[in-house]
Protein backbone atom coordinates (compact mmCIF):
# COMPACT_ATOMS: atom_id res chain seq x y z
CA UNK A 1 0.00 0.00 0.00
CA UNK A 2 1.35 3.46 -1.12
CA UNK A 3 1.70 5.74 1.79
CA UNK A 4 2.97 9.16 2.41
CA UNK A 5 3.10 10.87 5.63
CA UNK A 6 4.73 14.21 6.31
CA UNK A 7 5.79 15.41 9.44
CA UNK A 8 7.32 18.83 10.51
CA UNK A 9 4.57 21.55 9.69
CA UNK A 10 4.07 23.71 13.36
CA UNK A 11 3.92 27.60 14.02
CA UNK A 12 6.70 30.15 12.53
CA UNK A 13 7.34 34.10 12.96
CA UNK A 14 7.78 36.05 9.51
CA UNK A 15 11.32 35.34 8.21
CA UNK A 16 11.67 31.97 9.88
CA UNK A 17 12.41 28.61 8.98
CA UNK A 18 10.78 25.57 8.92
CA UNK A 19 11.72 21.62 7.35
CA UNK A 20 8.71 19.43 6.07
CA UNK A 21 9.25 15.88 5.62
CA UNK A 22 7.60 13.26 3.62
CA UNK A 23 8.34 9.51 4.15
CA UNK A 24 7.60 7.37 1.36
CA UNK A 25 6.21 3.59 1.48
CA UNK A 26 4.72 0.65 -0.39
CA UNK A 27 6.46 2.20 -3.45
CA UNK A 28 10.20 1.97 -5.36
CA UNK A 29 10.75 5.69 -3.90
CA UNK A 30 13.32 6.26 -5.90
CA UNK A 31 11.66 5.69 -9.33
CA UNK A 32 9.06 8.69 -9.13
CA UNK A 33 9.18 12.44 -8.99
CA UNK A 34 7.33 14.01 -6.74
CA UNK A 35 5.27 17.28 -5.92
CA UNK A 36 4.35 20.04 -3.06
CA UNK A 37 1.20 21.26 -3.36
CA UNK A 38 0.00 23.56 -0.79
CA UNK A 39 -3.58 24.85 0.49
CA UNK A 40 -4.51 27.72 2.47
CA UNK A 41 -6.95 27.59 4.91
CA UNK A 42 -10.53 27.61 3.49
CA UNK A 43 -8.73 27.79 0.27
CA UNK A 44 -7.79 25.88 -2.89
CA UNK A 45 -4.27 23.84 -4.02
CA UNK A 46 -1.50 25.17 -5.39
CA UNK A 47 1.11 23.69 -6.79
CA UNK A 48 4.90 24.66 -5.01
CA UNK A 49 7.57 22.54 -6.42
CA UNK A 50 8.46 19.28 -7.90
CA UNK A 51 11.64 17.07 -7.81
CA UNK A 52 12.91 14.57 -9.86
CA UNK A 53 13.68 11.03 -9.71
CA UNK A 54 16.92 11.40 -8.74
CA UNK A 55 16.86 14.37 -7.00
CA UNK A 56 18.83 16.08 -9.70
CA UNK A 57 16.75 18.82 -10.77
CA UNK A 58 14.11 21.08 -9.48
CA UNK A 59 11.30 23.35 -10.29
CA UNK A 60 9.70 26.06 -8.28
CA UNK A 61 6.38 27.89 -8.68
CA UNK A 62 7.17 31.93 -8.76
CA UNK A 63 6.28 32.85 -5.49
CA UNK A 64 7.89 30.17 -3.63
CA UNK A 65 11.51 30.71 -5.75
CA UNK A 66 14.65 31.40 -3.29
CA UNK A 67 13.00 30.66 -0.18
CA UNK A 68 11.86 27.19 -0.68
CA UNK A 69 14.05 24.26 -1.27
CA UNK A 70 13.33 21.03 -2.31
CA UNK A 71 15.30 17.73 -1.69
CA UNK A 72 15.04 14.15 -1.46
CA UNK A 73 16.82 11.16 0.36
CA UNK A 74 16.36 8.09 -1.76
CA UNK A 75 18.41 5.88 0.49
CA UNK A 76 15.83 7.60 3.02
CA UNK A 77 12.25 6.57 1.27
CA UNK A 78 12.17 10.88 2.34
CA UNK A 79 11.10 14.06 0.72
CA UNK A 80 11.83 17.17 2.07
CA UNK A 81 10.95 20.76 1.84
CA UNK A 82 13.19 23.68 3.64
CA UNK A 83 11.33 26.83 3.96
CA UNK A 84 13.02 29.86 4.62
CA UNK A 85 12.22 33.61 4.74
CA UNK A 86 9.07 32.52 5.87
CA UNK A 87 6.18 34.66 4.89
CA UNK A 88 2.08 34.71 6.24
CA UNK A 89 1.11 34.02 2.68
CA UNK A 90 3.06 30.65 3.49
CA UNK A 91 0.48 29.43 6.19
CA UNK A 92 -1.55 26.66 4.60
CA UNK A 93 -1.94 22.53 4.86
CA UNK A 94 1.34 21.30 2.77
CA UNK A 95 1.07 18.05 1.39
CA UNK A 96 3.34 15.85 -0.54
CA UNK A 97 1.89 13.75 -3.99
CA UNK A 98 3.65 11.18 -5.95
CA UNK A 99 3.55 11.71 -10.11
CA UNK A 100 1.69 9.54 -11.63
CA UNK A 101 3.86 7.11 -14.56
CA UNK A 102 1.12 7.60 -16.66
CA UNK A 103 2.06 11.66 -17.03
CA UNK A 104 3.91 14.12 -15.62
CA UNK A 105 2.04 16.48 -13.20
CA UNK A 106 -0.76 13.88 -12.17
CA UNK A 107 -0.36 13.11 -9.03
CA UNK A 108 -2.13 9.71 -8.18
CA UNK A 109 -0.74 9.37 -4.24
CA UNK A 110 -1.14 12.73 -1.70
CA UNK A 111 -0.42 12.58 1.98
CA UNK A 112 -2.17 13.76 4.96
CA UNK A 113 -0.82 17.21 5.14
CA UNK A 114 1.04 19.02 7.31
CA UNK A 115 -0.32 22.37 8.36
CA UNK A 116 2.20 25.38 8.23
CA UNK A 117 1.37 28.73 10.28
CA UNK A 118 3.26 31.70 9.76
CA UNK A 119 2.39 34.75 11.83
CA UNK A 120 3.99 37.21 14.39
CA UNK B 1 0.19 30.38 -16.57
CA UNK B 2 -2.92 28.79 -17.36
CA UNK B 3 -5.60 29.97 -15.71
CA UNK B 4 -8.47 27.47 -14.46
CA UNK B 5 -11.86 28.65 -13.34
CA UNK B 6 -14.85 26.43 -12.71
CA UNK B 7 -18.16 28.21 -13.26
CA UNK B 8 -19.63 27.35 -10.23
CA UNK B 9 -18.35 27.72 -6.41
CA UNK B 10 -20.77 25.53 -4.86
CA UNK B 11 -23.74 23.32 -5.99
CA UNK B 12 -26.56 21.35 -4.02
CA UNK B 13 -28.35 18.27 -5.94
CA UNK B 14 -30.75 16.05 -4.42
CA UNK B 15 -29.69 12.10 -3.78
CA UNK B 16 -29.85 10.16 -6.81
CA UNK B 17 -29.91 13.30 -8.97
CA UNK B 18 -26.99 14.02 -11.81
CA UNK B 19 -24.32 16.92 -11.00
CA UNK B 20 -22.31 17.89 -13.53
CA UNK B 21 -19.64 20.57 -12.55
CA UNK B 22 -17.86 22.99 -15.41
CA UNK B 23 -14.13 23.78 -15.50
CA UNK B 24 -12.64 25.89 -17.99
CA UNK B 25 -8.84 26.68 -18.97
CA UNK B 26 -7.40 30.16 -20.22
CA UNK B 27 -5.78 28.17 -23.51
CA UNK B 28 -6.01 25.09 -25.09
CA UNK B 29 -5.02 22.39 -22.82
CA UNK B 30 -5.06 19.12 -25.65
CA UNK B 31 -1.92 18.06 -27.25
CA UNK B 32 -2.21 17.40 -30.81
CA UNK B 33 0.76 14.90 -30.43
CA UNK B 34 -0.48 12.44 -28.74
CA UNK B 35 -4.16 13.60 -28.90
CA UNK B 36 -4.66 14.28 -24.97
CA UNK B 37 -5.99 16.95 -23.18
CA UNK B 38 -3.93 17.11 -19.97
CA UNK B 39 -6.93 17.80 -17.48
CA UNK B 40 -7.66 16.12 -14.36
CA UNK B 41 -10.37 16.10 -11.48
CA UNK B 42 -10.27 15.47 -8.11
CA UNK B 43 -12.48 15.00 -4.74
CA UNK B 44 -11.88 16.29 -1.69
CA UNK B 45 -13.97 15.21 1.21
CA UNK B 46 -13.54 17.22 4.66
CA UNK B 47 -9.83 16.77 6.02
CA UNK B 48 -8.68 14.69 3.63
CA UNK B 49 -5.80 14.91 0.66
CA UNK B 50 -7.56 15.08 -2.61
CA UNK B 51 -7.90 12.00 -4.49
CA UNK B 52 -7.71 11.31 -7.97
CA UNK B 53 -10.76 10.62 -9.50
CA UNK B 54 -10.68 11.39 -13.42
CA UNK B 55 -7.23 12.13 -15.79
CA UNK B 56 -7.09 12.70 -19.65
CA UNK B 57 -10.08 14.85 -19.17
CA UNK B 58 -12.43 11.17 -19.23
CA UNK B 59 -9.90 8.29 -17.93
CA UNK B 60 -11.68 7.00 -14.81
CA UNK B 61 -8.43 6.42 -12.04
CA UNK B 62 -8.86 2.32 -11.15
CA UNK B 63 -11.41 2.02 -8.52
CA UNK B 64 -13.42 5.10 -9.13
CA UNK B 65 -17.38 4.32 -9.41
CA UNK B 66 -18.44 4.47 -12.66
CA UNK B 67 -21.25 7.26 -12.26
CA UNK B 68 -18.29 9.72 -12.53
CA UNK B 69 -17.50 10.53 -15.88
CA UNK B 70 -15.39 12.98 -17.77
CA UNK B 71 -15.96 15.02 -20.76
CA UNK B 72 -14.96 18.16 -22.96
CA UNK B 73 -11.70 19.12 -25.29
CA UNK B 74 -9.75 22.22 -25.46
CA UNK B 75 -10.57 24.33 -22.93
CA UNK B 76 -13.99 23.35 -21.70
CA UNK B 77 -14.52 20.70 -19.31
CA UNK B 78 -17.11 18.59 -17.10
CA UNK B 79 -17.50 16.17 -14.59
CA UNK B 80 -20.32 14.40 -13.87
CA UNK B 81 -21.99 12.42 -11.05
CA UNK B 82 -24.97 10.64 -12.68
CA UNK B 83 -26.69 9.56 -9.88
CA UNK B 84 -25.73 11.11 -6.50
CA UNK B 85 -24.71 9.63 -3.48
CA UNK B 86 -24.28 10.82 -0.02
CA UNK B 87 -20.44 9.84 -0.05
CA UNK B 88 -19.86 12.19 -2.89
CA UNK B 89 -20.25 15.27 -0.81
CA UNK B 90 -17.01 17.04 -1.33
CA UNK B 91 -15.12 19.67 -2.88
CA UNK B 92 -14.25 18.45 -6.87
CA UNK B 93 -10.99 20.39 -8.16
CA UNK B 94 -10.14 20.73 -11.75
CA UNK B 95 -6.17 20.63 -12.48
CA UNK B 96 -4.41 21.26 -16.26
CA UNK B 97 -0.90 19.54 -16.40
CA UNK B 98 0.06 21.11 -20.04
CA UNK B 99 2.28 23.41 -18.46
CA UNK B 100 4.17 24.09 -15.69
CA UNK B 101 3.27 25.77 -13.26
CA UNK B 102 0.43 23.37 -12.95
CA UNK B 103 -2.39 24.40 -12.10
CA UNK B 104 -5.91 24.24 -10.40
CA UNK B 105 -9.76 25.53 -10.67
CA UNK B 106 -10.98 27.09 -7.63
CA UNK B 107 -12.77 24.58 -6.82
CA UNK B 108 -16.17 23.57 -6.46
CA UNK B 109 -18.63 22.36 -3.57
CA UNK B 110 -20.99 19.90 -4.15
CA UNK B 111 -23.61 19.31 -1.44
CA UNK B 112 -26.99 17.28 -1.12
CA UNK B 113 -30.09 19.69 -1.59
Amino acid sequence: EVQLVVSGGGSAQPGGSLRLSCAASGFTFSNYWMHWVRQPPGKGLVWVSRINSDGSTTTYADSVQGRLTMSRDNAKNTLYLQMNSLRVEDTAMYYCARESSVSQGLFDYWGQGSLVTVSS
Amino acid sequence: DIVMTQSTDSLAVSLGERATINCKSSQSVFYNSNNKNYLIWYQQKSGQPPKLLIYWASTRESGVPDRFSGGGSGTDFTLTISSLQAEDVAVYYCQQHYSIPYTFGQGTKLEIK
